[in-house]
């Protein structure tokens, strides 16, 4: 295990609500991503947070936001939900280093919304 | 556009073959590239990182290996086993830390 948590594991929403997921980063670790994995598909990037400021985004409408507290646990929330945000959402958390940072990802929350 | 391809897209082989995976990227500036492991419904486990100096690392019987010239990198399994079957995802991150996915390749081991 990666000591990586996510919760909740399984989510069903309907179209329009708001959804928050939320991710525990290993021990020590000051980054964390976010990604979203549609079924089939490699994850795709969401956004970053490193010392709680966020610090890269993909291509994702601005509906898509995130949080990073001091402790480095992160948040995803989700507004107005749309049926193709139904995906694995997966976060990764490192230790930022130059020259590259191992990431470690949680076990994923997968979301439903009908 | 930065993209990262992989292939096959699946791939069958018996128990106790090897086989040998690709990833082809456009990224640019290139950091590094990593090769991750994912079980179905679990999330992506880091089999190797490289840099642009390396060109080969090992991990157990993974062994991955970096062309940073022709912007290519391989995944290869010997002696495949049946735990092995996964998908396995070529990951490729840019100056900015910008982290680009494939699509991944998806492994069956059959007995």
């Amino acid at each position: 295990e990666t000591g990586v948590t996510q919760s909740p594991t399984h989510l069903i929403k309907t179209r329009g609500q708001q959804v928050t997921l939320r991710c525990s980063s290993q021990s020590g670790h000051n980054t964390v991503s976010w990604y979203q994995q549609a079924l089939g598909q490699g994850p795709q990037f969401i956004f970053q947070y490193y010392r709680e400021e966020e610090n890269g985004r993909g291509n994702f409408p601005p509906r898509f936001s995130g949080l990073q507290f001091p402790n480095y646990s992160s948040e995803l929330n989700v507004n107005a939900l749309e049926l193709d945000d139904s995906a694995l959402y997966l976060c990764a958390s490192s230790y930022r280093l130059a020259g590259g940072d191992t990431q470690y990802f949680g076990p994923g929350t997968r979301l439903t919304v009908l | 556009k930065n993209q990262v391809e992989q292939s096959p897209q699946s791939l069958i082989i018996l128990e106790g073959k090897n086989c040998t995976l690709q990833c082809n990227y456009t990224v640019s500036p290139f950091s590094n590239l990593r090769w991750y492991k994912q079980d179905t419904g679990r999330g992506p486990v880091s089999l190797t990182i490289m840099t642009f100096s390396e060109n080969t690392k090992s991990n157990g019987r993974y062994t991955a290996t970096l062309d940073a010239d022709t912007k290519q990198s391989s995944l290869h399994i010997t002696a495949s086993q049946l735990s092995d079957s996964a998908s396995y995802i070529c990951v490729v991150i840019d100056g900015g830390f910008k982290t680009i996915f494939g699509a991944g390749t998806r492994l069956f081991v059959k007995a």
